[in-house]
């Protein structure tokens, strides 16, 4: 069973506009929550990640929000720039294992220039 | 820095083979982890390593062993592949396992098991 889920398998968007990736997950375990890119061809890399005590994390054109109690959480990209085209990936690590991460199944997401 | 390597990179076994994959990071990490990738199933764990002599089973850990050399290695072996185990492998490593620090990858192993 999915514990972390990402529903949209892609996503276009206009150069300099905003990108949404969404998240959901199950487990009220998780205490940690990543974003990865991955280009084809490449392993992932990491992109953000925010502690279950924060609600939104930022760095620079990225910025990921975290709803608790929905368990759910998006990374908006403002503004979406054609190199950032890549399958982006949620992962989530369970507190009480310390080592376990959790990922998504990927959104694509395309910036068309 | 070569990062996080993998070899192979493209493997294709018969049902029943065996084979190692090899990883291997120069980053003084002491975490490592195995990972398979698959259509429509995303990453899943198959097994981790959070520092030199210690193994975990992951999410997905059966049909599979995995050797942690000393701290820059971490192999992963198949003692008699099936189809089911065709799949892209990832290996990974993370400077302190305790702490959710990000995970650096390596390219990927291809494997395809006829």
């Amino acid at each position: 069973d999915q514990q972390v889920k990402q529903n949209s398998p892609s996503l276009s968007v206009q150069e300099g506009r905003i990108s949404i990736l969404n998240c959901d997950y199950t487990n009220s375990m998780f205490d940690y929550f990543l974003w990865y890119k991955k280009y084809p061809a490449e392993g992932p890399t990491f992109l953000i990640s925010i502690s279950s005590i924060k609600d939104k994390n930022e760095d620079g054109r990225f910025t990921v929000f975290l709803n608790k109690s929905a368990k759910h959480l998006s990374l908006h990209i403002v503004p979406s720039q054609p190199g950032d085209s890549a399958v982006y990936f949620c992962a989530a690590r369970e507190s009480n294992t310390g080592n376990q991460f959790y990922f998504g199944t990927g959104t694509s997401l395309t910036v068309i220039p | 820095n070569a990062g996080v390597t993998q070899t192979p990179k493209f493997q294709v076994l018969k049902t029943g083979q065996s084979m190692t994959l090899q990883c291997a990071q120069d980053m003084n990490h002491n975490s490592m982890y195995w990972y398979r990738q698959d259509p429509g199933m995303g990453l899943r764990l198959i097994y981790y390593s959070a520092s030199e002599g210690t193994t975990d089973k992951g999410e997905v850990p059966n049909g599979y062993n995995v050797s942690r050399l000393n701290k820059r290695e971490f192999s992963l072996r198949l003692e008699s592949a099936a189809p089911s185990q065709t799949s892209v492998y990832f290996c990974a490593s993370s400077l302190q396992g305790g702490i959710p620090n990000e995970q650096f990858f390596g390219p990927g192993t291809r494997l395809t098991v006829l």
